[in-house]
């Protein structure tokens, strides 16, 4: 069965930096490409980036803008994503959730396979 | 950037009522796109891929069409446990994008 277990969220003051972290567990972790997604509370649901099954090739949606960094440890089935520079709209649940391949060619689809998600709050 | 254009943001329609929503993409996605089901508090449910495909132990009177830039998902005959809110997610290519939400109430 397939598990994501997200952690790392918290309170972060404007600028600055918070990673979190996404255990895998119950498939071969190396197999998928890997996607973050977040929600703003009360909002919708906001692409934020994707990582290929071995780390070699990394997209992100615009709104990052150099401040996030996606990355993964496949010797320990976890995803990471690295957020500097903190702003208040940055505040969301944010969900690490797997794709249905390798992400290594031109398509990254999400499946059904989505962690309950970790709560970041950017406020002073 | 793809952009997705969902309609309508929320909708209130009886028990048993036939209710669906669209999806505009704002380029041709082929049939990359799905449709997912968020309860509150709960990470979204996959519901339909790959535009029409029903996704396994999803119930029938759920279901999706379209190809292209429009795309439609329909609940056949609305139930109490299909209070959520709904949204189309495209994959056409490695950026991908969800459409605004679909809030869906039991008048």
């Amino acid at each position: 069965q397939v598990q994501l277990l997200e952690s790392g969220g918290g309170v972060a003051q404007p600028g600055t930096s918070l990673r979190l972290s996404c255990a895998a567990s119950g498939f071969s972790f190396g197999d998928y490409g890997v996607h973050w997604v977040r929600q703003a509370p009360g909002k919708g649901l906001q692409w934020v980036a994707v990582i290929s099954h071995d780390g070699s090739n990394e997209y992100y949606a615009d709104f990052v803008q150099g401040r996030f960094t996606i990355s993964r440890d496949n010797s320990k089935n976890t995803l990471f994503l690295q957020m500097k520079s903190l702003r208040a709209d940055d505040t969301a649940v944010y969900y690490c959730a797997k794709a249905l391949g390798y992400c290594a060619g031109a398509s990254c689809p999400l499946g059904d396979d989505w962690g309950q998600g970790t709560l970041v709050t950017v406020s002073s | 950037d793809i952009q997705m254009t969902q309609s309508p943001s929320s909708l209130s329609a009886s028990v048993g009522d036939r209710v669906t929503i669209t999806c505009q993409a704002s380029q041709d996605i082929s049939n990359s796109l799905n449709w997912y089901q968020q309860k509150p508090g709960n990470a979204p449910n996959l519901l339909i891929f790959d535009a029409s495909n029903l996704n396994t132990g999803v119930p029938s009177r759920f279901s999706g069409g379209g190809y292209g830039t429009h795309f439609t998902f329909t609940i056949s005959s609305l139930q109490p446990e299909d209070v959520a809110t709904y949204f189309c997610l495209q994959h056409i290519n490695l950026l991908l994008t969800f459409g605004g939400g679909t809030k869906v109430e039991i008048k």
